[in-house]
């Protein structure tokens, strides 16, 4: 079964610090997607992104947040300067166009701590 | 705005239990509803999804759901738990008037079992 697979697993980094989390969502997938959940919350949505431009994004999407398909396959959210209170699990997900449209797969996330 | 609201933070169980997690949303259009499970350290996987038509849809593992629009509820239900069952379930909404088909998840309900 096709799979949105995600790197690194899990990354420390130091407050301030740039983070690259990468994705890379299933083949056939249109719609590509960022969440986190911060350690005992919900799943918070970030942002989607569809024919290479952010179509939504939420209020935790400030600048310091960004979206890239660098290269038609992989998927990337890069923060800019960590906080604290970015140390969540990020998850990817992705979801195929037309029907079953409304579906998405997730990744298996990526945890970041920040110190 | 809105929300998807799950009432039972965690709940514990003995095995062979019935259970039944209540979800309810607050949106007055059409939706897309979902029920996510994320067992113990691994990721988000779809347990079973309400396009439209019957209104009680069978999911993964012996789990069920009913739409009940009135009330605008998703509740899941399973008649008997086995402690494999053990994990977070997210009940998830996508408002069909958002063109990017932004998925709005509850805070989660925690499920033990117990042997």
């Amino acid at each position: 079964e096709p799979e949105v697979t995600q790197t690194p697993s899990h990354q420390v980094t130091q407050m301030g610090q740039e983070v690259i989390l990468r994705c890379v969502p299933i083949s056939n997938h249109l719609y590509f997607y960022w969440y986190r959940q911060i350690l005992g919350q919900k799943v918070e949505f970030l942002v989607s992104f569809y024919n290479n431009e952010i179509s939504e994004k939420s209020e935790i999407f400030d600048d310091q947040f960004s979206v890239e398909r660098p290269d038609g396959s992989n998927f990337t959210l890069k923060i800019r300067s960590t906080k604290l209170e970015d140390s969540a699990m990020y998850f990817c997900a992705s979801r195929v166009r037309g029907t079953g449209a409304n579906v998405l797969t997730f990744g298996a996330g990526s945890r970041l701590t920040v110190l | 705005a809105q929300s998807v609201s799950q009432h039972n933070h965690h709940v514990i169980l003995s095995e062979a239990a019935s259970l039944e997690l209540g979800c309810n949303y607050s949106y007055g259009g059409t939706v897309n509803l979902f029920w996510y499970v994320q067992y113990p350290g691994q990721h988000l996987q779809l347990l079973l999804k309400y396009f439209s038509g019957d209104p009680l849809v069978k999911g993964i593992k012996g789990f069920e759901a009913e739409f009940i629009k009135s009330k605008f509820s998703f509740n899941l239900r399973k008649p008997s738990v086995q402690w494999s069952d053990t994990a977070e379930y997210f009940c998830a909404v996508r408002p069909l008037d958002s063109s990017a088909s932004k998925i709005i998840f509850g805070s989660g309900t925690r499920l033990s079992i117990r042997p």
